[in-house]
């Protein structure tokens, strides 16, 4: 697609329940990211994929993070059993090589 | 460590000039970037500048980088109400070898009519 596409884009949960946020990358672009914006907590990385080296999961927070890139392109972020304090956009980027890094318009999730 | 500092708040009346700074902290930064959001939107990349550039100009919108200091600078010449947004500074630091971004909290610029 033209630009980074990301789903659901707003998605309301209950405390305990897992989530899966979707990302489709520009197509061709090799680095796909994850990054989390939360009030008070600015932009924080949370996850890379670049290619098929092994991903950069220094950012994830907790073991109920996860993510999947299958077949170099769609990415899954999974949140397990979430939590209150995992309310955040949950933003998606790609790019070609690492340099310019476009983003999505974000899955915006809240846990009641 | 690795840390991007920006001021959080801009107010100017439309048609004046902006000026939004930005100080980072890894002199081995490749590149710096600046991203607009829009309330309820991602974040839109604006423009960016390679490390061994000291200005770079897009239509209304002058990058100055000073990387004895390392401070970044967004000029926005003519600013308009739909200007304003959310705007962040980001670096790419070499040592992270991923392209993974550092971002600023990000200034608020706000334009009055």
């Amino acid at each position: 697609g033209a630009g980074v596409s990301q789903s659901p884009s707003n998605k309301v949960t209950e405390k305990g329940k897992d989530v899966e946020l979707r990302c489709d990358p520009i197509s061709g672009h090799t680095a796909l990211y994850w990054y989390r914006q939360s009030l008070g907590q600015g932009l924080e990385f949370l996850i890379y994929f670049q290619g098929n080296s092994a991903p950069d999961k220094s950012g994830l927070p907790s073991d109920r993070f996860s993510a999947e890139r299958t077949g170099g392109s769609v990415s899954t972020l999974t949140i397990q059993r979430t939590q209150q304090e995992d309310s955040a956009v949950y933003l998606c980027a790609s790019s070609l090589w690492g340099n310019t890094i476009y983003f999505g318009e974000g899955s915006w999730l809240t846990v009641v | 460590g690795e840390d991007v500092e920006q001021s959080l708040f801009l107010s100017v009346r439309e048609g004046d000039s902006s000026v939004i700074n930005c100080t980072y902290t890894d002199s081995s930064s490749t590149y710096l970037y600046w991203y607009k959001q829009e309330p309820g939107a991602g974040l839109q990349l604006l423009t960016y500048i390679f490390s061994n550039m000291d200005m770079k100009q897009d239509q209304r919108l002058t990058v100055l980088l000073n990387k004895k200091d390392k401070h970044l600078s967004l000029r926005i010449a003519d600013t308009q109400t739909g200007d304003s947004a959310i705007y962040f500074c980001a670096e790419s630091p070499n040592s992270s070898n991923t392209g993974k971004l550092i971002f600023g909290q990000g200034t608020t610029l706000q334009v009055k009519p």
